[in-house]
């Protein structure tokens, strides 16, 4: 069966834009996260979302901001981008609530921020 | 609130030599244990996880880790590792109430020595 689904793959953006990633979770997969690794932090918990609700959401700025669709889909948003929000942004889904079943990563988003 | 630390973050080791990737946490409530591998450009893979139960743990790829509440340890092993194995392995930990995040260690980079 098909992965988790990132797209696009690569995105480079101009300072003060904004941008919106896409991931499809497995099918039947209903909880959906986002994780930020950088060299600097490495991997730090964005938001997460179980039938299209955000059940936790990390430290992070206003300006990140996600949603989840009927079928599951998610976006991430980050408005007036900095430079320091170049990084890979990770989906991940699950079967159900419960980090304990399991995330299922996908090969991520790398942004780069000029 | 909890953490991972990683003691190590880079590994060398000989081709079909023993390997030991040390992880330690902290936190006031119970937790769920987990590690996962990443490959170049790719997402994270869940090589293991504990939730309960036995304390030595076995996953894929013939890795296997034990769980020592008394140490707050949670250190992964292979008997004999392959090239194959070259990768990142970040050790995670999630609380058993209801809180979705993972918390991620800053991970160890093992390279084998052919």
């Amino acid at each position: 069966k098909a992965g988790v689904t990132q797209t696009p793959r690569y995105l480079i953006k101009t300072r003060g834009q904004q941008v919106t990633l896409s991931c499809s979770p497995i099918s039947g997969h209903r909880s959906v996260s986002w994780y930020q690794q950088t060299p600097g932090q490495g991997l730090q918990f964005l938001f997460e979302y179980f039938s299209e609700t955000q059940r936790n959401k990390g430290n992070f700025p206003g300006r990140f901001s996600g949603r989840q669709f009927s079928n599951s889909r998610s976006e991430m948003n980050v408005s007036t981008l900095e430079l320091g929000d170049s990084a890979l942004y990770l989906c991940a889904s699950s079967l159900s609530q419960g980090v304990s079943v399991g995330y299922t990563f996908g090969s991520g988003t790398r942004l780069t921020v000029v | 609130a909890q953490s991972v630390t990683q003691l190590d973050s880079q590994v060398p080791v000989f081709e079909e030599a023993p390997v030991e990737l040390r992880c330690n946490y902290s936190s006031s409530v119970s937790v769920y244990l987990f590690w996962y591998v990443q490959y170049p450009n790719q997402g994270l893979q869940l090589l293991l996880k504990y939730l309960s139960g036995s304390t030595l743990v076995k996953g894929i790829n013939g890795f296997e880790a034990e769980f020592n509440k008394s140490q707050t340890s949670f250190h992964l092993r292979k008997p004999s590792v392959h090239i194959s194995d070259t990768a990142e392995y970040f050790c995670a930990v999630s609380d058993r109430f209801g809180n979705e995040k993972l918390t991620f260690g800053t991970g160890t980079r093992l390279t084998i020595i052919p």
